[in-house]
């Protein structure tokens, strides 16, 4: 079964600086998707970034990136100039070609004034 | 272009009663996916159907839970006889189909059991 393990339930970062949350996953699988989904305070499920697996460039939508080493199965989150607004549980998440979503535990993230 | 609508988004019952979460996916989206989060953890998959198919429910419960998709209306996930540990935050996703399409998530239903 695929699994997906975030490392670090909590991480703080100063306003305005860069911080990068981890996630690995086990699959025995070639072709699936990676995505990064955000859960502020309000609890909705945000979709922050996607990532499939068989694109080698790293994915980008404006201040968030992944960093996504498929043989070493890791999809970490990157944010850049972190806002206030970035504060927020995110959860890290796998999927195989039409099937349902695993995800990982999450981390917290706090961005600090 | 309306999201995934969940109601109600909170829901109170007393042990034994039956909960009933309703969702209706976004236009154009015949994919509706259910999960579950219980406090202080992740989504867990509990169903995904289509339209009067049910397509995967390994992460249901073997009893007590039951969903369905019908030709017209929302999907409905059906609790029976709930019990405090069904006490959680039931979220709704749908998407267009399987192939390079994002699942999109309502804002989810609060489930309180007193």
């Amino acid at each position: 079964a695929q699994t997906v393990t975030q490392s670090q339930p909590e991480m703080s970062v100063q306003e305005a600086e860069t911080v990068t949350l981890s996630c690995t996953y086990d699959t025995s699988e070639n072709n699936y998707y990676l995505f990064w989904y955000k859960q502020p305070p309000s609890r909705q499920m945000i979709l922050v970034i996607r990532q499939e697996a068989y694109k080698q460039q790293n994915a980008t939508e404006n201040r968030f990136s992944v960093n996504f080493q498929k043989a070493a199965k890791s999809f970490s989150l990157k944010i850049s100039d972190s806002q206030l607004g970035d504060t927020a549980m995110y959860f890290c998440a796998f999927q195989e070609y039409g099937n349902k979503l695993v995800f990982g535990a999450g981390t917290i993230l706090r961005v600090k004034s | 272009n309306a999201g995934v609508m969940q109601n109600p988004r909170h829901l109170v019952r007393r042990r034994g009663q039956e909960a009933r979460l309703r969702c209706s996916p976004m236009k154009g989206h015949s994919h509706v996916y259910w999960y579950r989060q219980l406090p202080e953890e992740g989504l867990k998959f509990m169903v995904y159907l289509q339209k009067e198919n049910i397509i995967d429910e390994s992460g249901m419960p073997k009893e007590r839970f039951s969903a369905e998709f019908p030709k017209e209306g929302p999907s409905i996930l059906r609790i029976q006889q709930v019990v405090r540990g069904d006490s959680a935050a039931y979220f709704c996703a749908s998407s267009r189909g399987v192939i390079n399409q994002p699942q999109h998530f309502g804002d989810g239903t609060r489930l309180s059991i007193l």
